[in-house]
């Protein structure tokens, strides 16, 4: 079945560590999401793709980066740098600019914490 | 600057009672409209949407959905709620074309159901 899977479901990280969510889909979708979420805030856009090696900042970029070298993939690196990494994250994914007739297909999320 | 307001954090309802879930947006133009479902350490499933046509929307789980042009309100309901359907919801709008198309959500509404 299709769908979208992220990996893995909890991740630890010390202080000072890079670390790598996956984001796996064979939906066949152009676009891809990533966005945090921390109780009470909703979910906020950390970056989002349209096509495969072209990627956009969204509105909480600072301290992530992303790579899209395949179609079916999207992953999230959390650098030293993101001060306050300690959150649930999820990927999504749509057919771009059909948005309207599907909406997004989010994967099961990663909750990171820092230890 | 488009946004998404969800006036309530939590909702407490008694099984078998109705429910309504409001949701009002700001935006130049009608977006597209979305309700999505979260259980606890879950991915979002999207529960209905609106883009044209008819105002009353109907989506999985019994739910539905009554867009107001004149209020800028998507507001979600059930005429009768299982314990099953105690989970956070979330309204979501776009796509926004100076984001990738990507959709912008709430806060969450958290529905808890008492026996």
């Amino acid at each position: 079945d299709g769908g979208i899977t992220q990996s893995p479901k909890y991740l630890f990280r010390k202080e000072g560590q890079n670390v790598t969510l996956s984001c796996e889909q064979n939906l066949n979708h152009d676009a891809m999401y990533w966005y945090r979420q921390d109780p009470g805030q909703g979910l906020r856009l950390i970056y989002y793709s349209q096509i495969v090696n072209d990627f956009q900042k969204g509105d909480i970029a600072e301290g992530y980066s992303v790579s899209r070298e395949k179609k079916e993939s999207f992953p999230l690196t959390v650098t030293s740098a993101q001060k306050n990494p300690t959150a649930f994250y999820l990927c999504a994914s749509s057919i771009w600019r059909d948005i309207g007739s599907y909406g997004y297909t989010f994967g099961s999320g990663t909750r990171l914490t820092v230890v | 600057a488009q946004s998404v307001t969800q006036p309530d954090i939590h909702i407490t309802v008694s099984e078998g009672a109705s429910l309504e879930l409001r949701c009002n947006y700001s935006y130049g133009a009608t977006p597209y409209l979305f309700w999505y479902v979260q259980s606890p350490g879950q991915g979002l499933q999207l529960l209905l949407k609106y883009f044209s046509g008819d105002t009353l929307v109907q989506g999985i789980k019994g739910f539905e959905a009554e867009f107001k042009r004149s209020q800028s309100s998507f507001n979600l309901r059930k005429p009768s709620v299982h314990w099953s359907d105690a989970a956070e919801y979330f309204c979501a709008v776009g796509p926004f074309s100076n984001s990738g198309y990507a959709l912008n959500f709430g806060k969450g509404t958290s529905l808890l159901v008492t026996p």
